[in-house]
């Protein structure tokens, strides 16, 4: 599996959209692209996957470049509810080991 | 519908000892694993399954042993526990279709290795 890079932690404000980041410059051609989140102590949740298109569902939204080298989560309006730990995957359908890596803290602020 | 249920929520151990953490699911999952996260850090693959009698190994598998008898069950023993293992351990479930990859994650099990 292709490795991701993520920073580490990031601010947003309460209502603004919260833009994440994730690098995936080794991504091949059969690797989608997953997002994750982990609040506080819980399990991770899922939030949102592609291939290559842009993809949209309740609770984000996922750009991923033309190149697929890189991608966005969107968080359109960002609540203290979103703060948790936000990890990007890449994964091979059919692989069995999904590695989540450190992810990147995201804290929305009052 | 429970999803996945992990036993016990806490546990305290003392080094040598052996323990069991239990995992159920009832969605019918063929694929369950187990992850371990530590303070500050992500989640670590321990080992995994993708049926009844198959299982396979994480990044991290030392000092854990799996079994999966049934399709619901997927417990993971500690054969020797030791302080480097204390750890919050996660029990997930996961089916796919097509590029879907949905985990399904218990609340999690504290353990402390005295």
């Amino acid at each position: 599996d292709a490795k991701t890079t993520q920073p580490p932690s990031m601010d947003c404000a309460e209502g603004r959209a919260a833009n994440l980041p994730c690098n995936h410059s080794t991504i091949s051609g059969n690797e989608y692209v997953y997002w994750y989140r982990q609040i506080h102590s819980q399990g991770p949740q899922y939030i949102i996957h592609g291939l290559k298109n842009n993809e949209t569902n309740e609770m984000a939204s996922l750009i991923i470049t033309e190149d697929r080298k890189s991608s966005t989560l969107i968080l359109p309006h960002a609540t203290l509810r979103d703060t948790a730990v936000y990890y990007c995957i890449v994964r091979v359908v059919g692989f069995n080991k999904f590695y989540f890596g450190s992810g990147t803290k995201l804290n929305v602020k009052p | 519908n429970a999803g996945v249920t992990q036993t016990p929520k806490f546990q305290v151990l003392k080094t040598g000892q052996s323990m069991t953490l239990q995992c159920a699911q009832d969605m019918n999952h063929e694929y369950m694993s187990w992850y371990r996260q530590d303070p500050g850090m992500g989640l670590r693959l321990i080992h995994y399954s993708v049926g009844a009698g198959i299982t396979d190994q994480g990044e991290v598998p030392n000092g854990y042993n799996v079994s999966r008898s049934t399709t619901e069950d997927f417990p993971l023993r500690l054969l020797s526990a030791a302080p480097s293992q204390t750890s919050v351990y996660f029990c997930a479930s996961s089916y796919e279709a097509g590029g879907l990859f949905e985990l399904f994650f218990g609340e999690g099990s504290r353990l402390t290795v005295l």
